[in-house]
């Protein structure tokens, strides 16, 4: 069974550009949370998306949305890139209602200079 | 919201100590999770506690849930370079609909 995907693997952007990540969650699992990794500071949860729909979203801006798609899959999309913005981003698909056993992809390494 | 303190921040044992690493909730836990990242890499789920005195092993990684304290600890035994890395704990507040991570304690075996 193949894993969480995520692509790509890394990200080069300048402030004020746009970076889009995607994710490919386990077949069967229909939930993605998105997570961020700044250097130094813990795993903050971003988004969560369930069938389709974003159910919650953690304290970020506006500029960080995302979808979901009819297979799954999902997109983070940060719009105006600030320095800060540079993380590892994580996302973990679910596939049971333990919304703790989560499956995760190796990430996104996202550099803003 | 629910926050997760671990403690220690870090940890650098030689090869073949045992340690244990904490996880304290400001709230009711409502399942506990322990998960390992190896350095810039996604995280690993090691296992889960539902019920407080709970205690679950995998390898020689052993996890207790005191649910009175709000806590749970995670012990190695006979520790290996192959433990190094963080360890996260992360918690359920039982609404659905989010997951709160811990502050992570990094680990490394000095063999």
């Amino acid at each position: 069974e193949a894993g969480v995907t995520q692509s790509p693997t890394h990200l080069i952007k300048t402030r004020g550009q746009q970076a889009t990540l995607r994710c490919s969650p386990i077949s069967g699992h229909t939930s993605v949370y998105w997570y961020q990794q700044a250097l130094g500071l813990g795993l903050q949860f971003l988004l969560w998306y369930d069938e389709g729909e974003e159910r919650n979203r953690g304290n970020f801006p506006p500029r960080f949305s995302g979808r979901q798609f009819p297979n799954y899959s999902s997109e983070l999309n940060v719009n105006a890139l600030e320095l800060e913005d540079s993380a590892l981003y994580l996302c973990a698909s679910v596939g049971t209602a333990r919304v703790g056993e989560q499956f995760f992809g190796p990430g996104t390494r996202l550099t803003v200079l | 919201s629910q926050e997760l303190e671990q403690s220690p921040q870090s940890l650098i044992v030689q090869e073949g100590k045992n340690l244990t690493i904490n996880c304290t909730s400001s709230k009711t836990l409502y399942g506990l999770y322990w998960y390992k990242q190896k350095y810039g890499e996604g995280l690993i789920f090691l296992m889960m506690l539902q019920k407080g005195g709970e205690e679950k092993s995998h390898e020689k990684i052993t996890a207790k849930l005191d649910e009175k304290k709000q806590q749970s600890s995670l012990h190695i035994t006979a520790s290996q370079p192959s433990h190094a890395g963080i360890y996260l704990c992360g918690a359920d507040p039982g609404t659905g609909n989010q997951f709160y991570f811990g502050t992570g304690t990094s680990l490394t075996v000095i063999p």
